[in-house]
């Protein structure tokens, strides 16, 4: 079964940092590009950030572009997103999803895993 | 920047038939998806490349794409359905995903 797990979220101040980690299970890591979605509190979805298998593609929504960095690490099974100068705006719930083959970032997304949530407050 | 439209809303009475309607400049030229998202849950797939089912997905929801609209179309709706719906397609390049804003179905 695939499982894909997020963690690292939190309570934090604008400007600070943080680093979401993502899980992945049961299904090859490295033949699937990934991919992180944002749901602010109450309202849709967002894409946010996505990457091919290995690494050579890295694509940003221009909200994010140039202050988040999205990595994996294929020998350890792990998506992450580095969130730098982070804002208001960005309180979020951030989802990983599994993309449909190693080079696809406009393809659809499934699964999804259940989330962390991400809250930046003064 | 590419947007998708939804509709904000649709109410259907039970055994009905809801249809969700997206709209976007590159449908013509990319292929739409479907997400169901019920509260406090994950978004789950329900239809990608336009009209394709994932394996559990029942019958009743059926996608179709003409022109610069995609639907989701839901057969025989049932108390369970009533959920958002989210389109998403990527833009003219392929490089992006956009999603709709999403369209909470009611179901009376």
């Amino acid at each position: 079964e695939v499982q894909l797990v997020e963690s690292g979220g939190d309570l934090t101040q604008p400007g600070r940092s943080l680093r979401l980690s993502c899980a992945a299970s049961g299904f090859t890591f490295d033949d699937y590009a990934m991919h992180w979605v944002r749901q602010a509190p109450g309202k849709g979805l967002e894409w946010v950030s996505s990457i091919t298998w290995n690494s050579d593609t890295l694509v940003y929504a221009d909200s994010v572009k140039g202050r988040f960095t999205i990595s994996r690490d294929n020998a350890k099974n792990v998506l992450y997103l580095q969130m730098d100068s982070l804002r208001l705006e960005d309180t979020a719930l951030y989802y990983c999803a599994k993309g449909v083959d190693t080079v696809t970032t406009g393809g659809w997304f499934d699964p999804w895993g259940q989330g962390t949530l991400v809250t930046v407050s003064s | 920047s590419y947007e998708l439209t939804q509709p904000p809303s649709v109410s259907v009475s039970p055994g009905q038939t809801a249809i969700i309607t997206c709209s976007g400049d590159a449908l013509p030229k990319q292929y739409a998806y479907w997400y169901q998202q019920k509260p406090g849950q994950a978004p789950v797939l329900v239809i990608y490349k336009d009209t394709e089912r994932p394996s559990g997905i029942p019958e009743r929801f059926l996608g179709s794409s003409s022109g610069t609209t995609a639907t989701l179309t839901i057969s025989g709706v049932q108390a369970e359905d009533e959920a958002d719906y989210y389109c998403q397609s990527p833009d003219i390049s392929g490089t992006y995903a956009v999603f709709g804003g999403g369209t909470q179905l009611t179901v009376l």
